[in-house]
C-alpha cells in the first residue's frame, strides 16, 4: 500500500492564481481531512469528509473548496491564491467513521505552498 | 486560553536521560488523546494513544489526568532518534473536533 500520497509536494503561486493540492489514499478510509500547518499555530482542520459524497468545514475553512467523489481521493481548491494561505498542507485519513471517537490518522508527505 | 497547550520546548537532553512533556487541554468534554511525532518538515506520524488508565510502549509511557486536564509522554533512555516534534491531540464529539498542540520539541545529544 502506498498510503496517502501527496502531490505536488512543492508550489509556488502567485496571488490570485488557482491551484488544486491533490490526495489519495488507498487504504479504504472512509474519513479523509485537509490541515494546513504554520509556524506556532499548530495544525489546523480546513475541511473534511467522512465518506464519497460528503464534506463538512473545518476550523479554517475560507478559500478552500473540496469535494470528494470517490472514497480515494480528496482534492483541495485554492480559488484566488493570497499570500495568506502560504503554509504547509497536509491530508490525512482514517480508518473510521465513527464520530465519537478519534482514531489515528494517517498523513500524507504533505505540499509546500509559496503565494507571491 | 488555547484549547490544547504544549511547551514549545526546546527541551535539550543528553542521551540516556529521560524527559517528560505535558499538554494541557480547556475542554472537559473531550474524548480521546493522542501523542504524534514529527519530524523535521515531514508528516506527523501516531506515537501512541493515551488511556485514562495510562500506558506504554518501549521507552514511552503515556499518562492522561481527566481531573486536571492534562496528558503527559514519559521518555526514557532517550536516544538520537528520539530528537523530534512531539504533538499533543486532543479529539472532542465529532471528527471537526480534533485539536494539535503547538508540539514539544525535543533535542537529544550524545
Amino acid at each position: 500500500n502506498a498510503g496517502v500520497t501527496q502531490t505536488p509536494k512543492f508550489q509556488v503561486l502567485k496571488t490570485g492564481q488557482s491551484m488544486t493540492l491533490q490526495c489519495a489514499q488507498d487504504m479504504n478510509h472512509e474519513y479523509m481531512s485537509w490541515y494546513r500547518q504554520d509556524p506556532g499555530m499548530g495544525l489546523r482542520l480546513i475541511h473534511y469528509s467522512v465518506g464519497a459524497g460528503i464534506t463538512d468545514q473545518g476550523e479554517v475553512p475560507n478559500g478552500y473548496n473540496v469535494s470528494r467523489s470517490t472514497t480515494e481521493d480528496f482534492p483541495l481548491r485554492l480559488l484566488s491564491a493570497a499570500p495568506s494561505q502560504t503554509s504547509v498542507y497536509f491530508c490525512a485519513s482514517s480508518p473510521r467513521t465513527s464520530g465519537s471517537r478519534g482514531d489515528e490518522q494517517f498523513f500524507g508527505p504533505g505540499t509546500r505552498l509559496t503565494v507571491l | 486560553r488555547k484549547e490544547v497547550e504544549q511547551d514549545p520546548g526546546p527541551f535539550n537532553v543528553p542521551e540516556g536521560a529521560t524527559v517528560a512533556f505535558n499538554c494541557t487541554y480547556s475542554n472537559s468534554a473531550s474524548q480521546s488523546f493522542f501523542w504524534y511525532r514529527q519530524d523535521c518538515r515531514k508528516e506527523p506520524k501516531l506515537l501512541m494513544s493515551v488511556y485514562s488508565s495510562g500506558n506504554e510502549d518501549g521507552r514511552f509511557t503515556a499518562q492522561l489526568n481527566r481531573a486536571s486536564q492534562y496528558i503527559s509522554l514519559l521518555i526514557r533512555d532517550s536516544k538520537l532518534s528520539d530528537s523530534a516534534t512531539y504533538l499533543c491531540v486532543v479529539n472532542g464529539w465529532g471528527y471537526q473536533k480534533v485539536t494539535f498542540g503547538t508540539g514539544t520539541k525535543l533535542q537529544v545529544i550524545p
